[in-house]
């Protein structure tokens, strides 16, 4: 059974950091492409944005939003992947979730999310 | 960037409507398209891949169409455990991708 875990959310201040961690299992992790994705609450939960993507070959990509800011990475023996972010803003507080990038793009298993709050 | 919009943004139904959920694409993107089922306290799940392909698991009732620019998603006929919101996805742009902002099912 395809199982992602995500941990490492919390509270933290603006300008704080905050290193999140997904753990994989089920699937052959070096086989796939790995994305994160955030969860905005604005008027309930809505606003699903890509925050990043990492290859297998290890390439990342990121959008504007969190371009040199955020990390990505991925540690394929323990199967784990990461998301560092540095200089958090309040816009940052999501619920955020590791996926699994499945065939022709499609985000075919989720983890159950980790929220992340930037306040002061 | 290509901009998704769904709508309705709410639809109201019955047990046993049939509902058609409709997504448009600001310019062309093949069949690269997702769409996905949000219950609340759960992460989404991917319902339709490929515009067209029922992702293994996920009951007939459930069918995708469309091609270029206008999508639609529907339920045949309406349980219970559908009410939910559910998002298209276009990664045509890919690496970068973006969502619609949802639809709502609702009793």
């Amino acid at each position: 059974e395809v199982q992602l875990v995500e941990s490492g959310g919390g509270l933290v201040q603006p300008g704080g950091s905050l290193r999140l961690s997904c753990a994989a299992s089920g699937f052959t992790f070096t086989n796939y492409d790995m994305q994160w994705v955030r969860q905005t609450a604005g008027k309930g939960l809505k606003g699903l944005e890509w925050v990043s993507v990492i290859g297998i070959d290890g390439d990342t990509y990121y959008p504007a939003s969190v371009k040199g800011r955020f990390t990505i990475s991925r540690e394929d023996a323990e199967k784990s992947l990461y998301l560092q972010m540095n200089n958090l803003r309040a816009g940052d507080t999501a619920i955020y979730y590791c996926a699994r990038v499945g065939r022709y793009g499609a985000l075919d298993y989720w983890g159950q999310g980790t929220l992340v709050t930037v306040s002061s | 960037d290509i901009q998704m919009t769904q709508s309705p943004s709410s639809l109201s139904a019955s047990v046993g409507d049939r509902v058609i959920l409709t997504c448009r694409a600001s310019q062309n993107i093949n069949n690269h398209l997702h769409w996905y089922q949000q219950s609340p306290g759960k992460a989404p799940k991917l319902l339709i891949y490929s515009a067209s392909h029922l992702q293994t698991g996920v009951p007939s009732r459930f069918s995708g169409s469309g091609t270029g620019t206008d999508f639609t998603l529907a339920i045949s006929s309406v349980l219970p455990e559908d009410f939910a919101t559910y998002y298209c996805q276009q990664t045509y742009s890919s690496p970068g991708n973006t969502f619609g902002q949802g639809t709502t099912l609702v009793i």
